[in-house]
């Protein structure tokens, strides 16, 4: 069964800082989404990562994906508060989508001024 | 290019009651998945809908089920309700090509309450 870990849960940081958040997962894959989640809505698509060594930025955010490690991080560089947001990290075991994305738990961010 | 909708978007329903929720996913897309949401278990894959055919389902009851439409619209169904169901629904769409499934692209979600 594929299990996906997400660490921390819970992140409180000050505007500015950088931290990152991890993601393992326990089977192979070559597929890892990342995801945010704000309170009450849906989930907004932040990146696809299809390969080992893969690594995109967009903005303060930038995700990486190790595939021989089973691991991703999103690295957030001098946060700021609308970067608060819960944020997620999925796998999709099979890469065709039928078996359903396995989510880890969410890391729950807040940036504070 | 329009989004994943879905219809309702809020529900209360009482226990024992059935539910219906829609989705129709982006023109295109063939591939429909619906989740639950939860804060106590997290997002958890219900079912994998493909040309009108169920490839894969989650861990759930048998009172949860769903089909496809020829148009790829989707429609989920919970019967007899218990208060554990009340949840964020997602739909989510994705095209499927010949190097597997894509990105998956969310709705904005129904959100139920069981009483």
């Amino acid at each position: 069964e594929l299990k996906v870990e997400q660490n921390p849960l819970f992140l409180s940081m000050q505007e500015g800082k950088n931290y990152t958040i991890y993601c393992n997962y326990s089977t192979t894959s070559d597929r890892l989404y990342w995801y945010r989640q704000d309170p009450g809505k849906s989930l907004e698509s932040l990146f696809v990562l299809l390969s080992n060594g893969a690594v995109k930025q967009e903005g303060r955010l930038m995700a990486s994906l190790d595939t021989k490690a089973r691991l991703s991080t999103l690295h957030i560089t001098a946060a700021v508060h609308d970067l608060s947001a819960t944020y997620f990290c999925a796998v999709d075991q099979l890469g065709r989508g039928a078996d359903g994305l396995t989510f880890g738990k969410g890391t729950h961010l807040i940036i504070q001024p | 290019k329009a989004g994943v909708t879905q219809t309702p978007r809020y529900l209360i329903k009482t226990r024992g009651q059935q539910v219906t929720l829609s989705c129709s996913p982006i023109s295109g897309h063939r591939s429909v998945s619906w989740y639950q949401q939860t804060p106590g278990q997290g997002l958890q894959f219900l079912f994998e809908y493909f040309s009108e055919t169920q490839r894969n389902k989650g861990n759930f009851p048998g009172r949860f089920s769903g089909r496809q439409f020829s148009n790829s619209r989707s429609e989920m169904n919970v019967s007899t309700l218990e208060l554990g169901d009340s949840a964020l629904y997602l739909c989510a769409s994705s095209w499927i090509g010949a190097g597997g499934s894509y990105e998956q692209y969310f709705g904005p979600g129904t959100r139920l309450t069981v009483t």
